[in-house]
C-alpha cells in the first residue's frame, strides 16, 4: 500500500462551479478524515467517517459541502457553487480505529477559485 | 479561539544542534498530541506522538515531552539535520484517537549547514 492518495492534485475552477475530489485511504483504515488548509494556517477538521458512516460535520462545512464514502473505501469531498473563500488545500487522511492511533494524511488537493 | 497555539512562526538552527519546537494548548480535555512535518505541496507526515497519561515519548532523534499542568508539550531534535527543514504542527485531540484533531498554526524550522 502506497499510503492514502488524492485525485486530483491541483483544481482551478471558475466561481459558482461545483468541484469533486476523491481520496482513497490505506486499505486497512477504516477512519477516513477531511481537512481544510489556507495559507499560514494549519489544518482544519470538515468531517470524518468511520467505514461508510459519517459521524461528525464541523461548523465549517457549510451546505455548499458534502463528502461520502458509499461502500467505506474511498470517499468524495463535493464543492458546490464554489466562491473564491473555498480557495485552499483540502487534505484527506485515514486511520485504524482502535486506540491512539495517528492519522496518516495524503498530498492533498489544491483548489484555486478564480 | 485557538485552542493549540505555536507561538513562533519560524525557528533557525545550526546543523547538528537542538532544535526545540513548542506548543501550547487551552483545552484541559485534550489527551493526544501528536507532532506533524510537513514540506511544500505535499501533506504533513506524522513523526511522533504521546497520550497524556505519558510525559516524555522518544523515537530516534525525537523526543516529545509534555507538561500537563503548564498546558505545554515540546518536540525536541538531537542532531538536527538539513532534512530537517519543513514545517512543523502540532495537533490534539480530546476523543482519544486521532478524529477531529486540533491543529497549531506551525513554526517552520530551517536547519543551517
Amino acid at each position: 500500500d502506497t499510503g492514502v492518495s488524492q485525485d486530483p492534485r491541483h483544481k482551478i475552477t471558475k466561481r459558482g462551479q461545483n468541484v469533486t475530489f476523491r481520496c482513497d485511504p490505506i486499505s486497512e483504515h477504516n477512519r477516513l478524515y477531511w481537512y481544510r488548509q489556507t495559507l499560514g494556517q494549519g489544518p482544519e477538521f470538515l468531517t470524518y467517517f468511520q467505514n461508510e458512516a459519517q459521524l461528525e460535520k464541523s461548523r465549517l462545512l457549510s451546505d455548499r459541502f458534502s463528502a461520502e464514502r458509499p461502500k467505506g473505501s474511498f470517499s468524495t469531498l463535493e464543492i458546490q457553487c464554489t466562491e473564491q473563500g473555498d480557495s485552499a488545500m483540502y487534505l484527506c487522511a485515514s486511520s485504524l480505529e482502535v486506540g491512539y492511533t495517528e492519522a496518516f494524511f495524503g498530498q492533498g488537493t489544491r483548489l484555486t477559485v478564480v | 479561539d485557538q485552542q493549540v497555539k505555536q507561538n513562533s512562526p519560524s525557528l533557525s538552527v545550526q546543523e547538528g544542534r537542538i532544535s526545540i519546537l513548542n506548543c501550547d494548548y487551552t483545552n484541559s480535555m485534550f489527551d493526544y498530541f501528536l507532532w506533524y512535518k510537513k514540506y511544500p505541496a505535499e501533506g504533513p507526515t506524522f513523526l511522533i506522538s504521546i497520550s497524556s497519561i505519558k510525559d516524555k515519548n522518544e523515537d530516534g532523534r525525537f523526543t516529545v515531552f509534555l507538561n500537563k499542568s503548564a498546558k505545554h508539550l515540546s518536540l525536541h531534535i538531537v542532531p538536527s539535520q538539513p532534512g530537517d527543514s519543513a514545517v512543523y504542527f502540532c495537533a490534539a485531540s480530546d476523543v482519544g484517537g486521532a478524529q477531529k484533531l486540533v491543529f497549531g498554526q506551525g513554526t517552520r524550522l530551517t536547519i543551517n549547514p
